[in-house]
């Protein structure tokens, strides 16, 4: 079974700087999807950026981008430029083959400090 | 464009009680999911749709839980009883088509059973 471990469960940024959050996955897959979600204290479950595991190119979306290191199961996400609003539970996903279910890692708590 | 649409927003109920949370997809997506949101197991799976049919329902925790599709613009997910434990955040998603498609979550259903 697949597995996604993020290993910071908080993490802080000062307002304008940048962050990188961690991911970890497990599979024995060649064909997937990697997803960041955001979930603000509304707790609406947000898209903010994915990866097709075969594009080595990774994928950018305004101020998030992803550094996705395949052979080390690596998926971790930086924020540039970071504001208030950014300030949210973050969560790694992963999309196997079959495509039936995301499966989530634990979330990181991100606090921007003004 | 609507996205997808979860009621209620809350519900707070007493053990033994029947709860029936709803969801309506996005218009045109053809897959919905049930995922369940828990402090002690974050987010998981419930059950899958594609095309009205259940595949993949290994995620329903027990006979209590049932979930049924009638057309493509409406779902339910019941709990007959309710249990404490059931307390929890139901999260309903929709995407179009196959797996290389984004899933796309409602704002959630914010279940208590007293």
């Amino acid at each position: 079974a697949q597995t996604v471990t993020q290993s910071q469960p908080e993490m802080s940024v000062q307002e304008a700087e940048t962050v990188t959050l961690s991911c970890t996955y497990d599979t024995s897959e060649s064909d997937y999807y990697l997803f960041w979600y955001k979930q603000p204290p509304s707790r609406q479950m947000i898209l903010v950026i994915r990866q097709e595991a075969y594009k080595q190119q990774n994928a950018t979306e305004n101020r998030f981008s992803v550094n996705f290191q395949k052979a080390a199961k690596s998926f971790s996400l930086k924020i540039s430029d970071s504001q208030l609003g950014d300030a949210a539970m973050y969560f790694c996903a992963y999309e196997g083959a079959s495509g039936s279910r995301l499966t989530f890692g634990e979330g990181t708590q991100l606090t921007v400090n003004p | 464009d609507a996205g997808v649409i979860q009621s209620p927003r809350h519900e707070v109920t007493e053990m033994g009680q029947e709860v029936t949370l709803r969801c309506k997809p996005i218009s045109g997506h053809n897959s919905l999911f049930w995922y369940r949101q828990t402090m002690m197991r974050g987010l998981e799976l419930l059950i899958y749709f594609n095309n009205n049919v259940p595949i993949d329902d290994s995620g329903m925790p027990e006979d209590r839980f049932s979930a049924k599709m009638p057309n493509a613009s409406f779902s339910t997910l019941k709990i007959q009883p309710s249990e404490p434990r059931d307390s929890a955040v139901y999260f309903c998603a929709s995407r179009y088509s196959g797996r290389t498609d984004t899933q796309y979550f409602g704002p959630g259903t914010r279940l208590t059973v007293l």
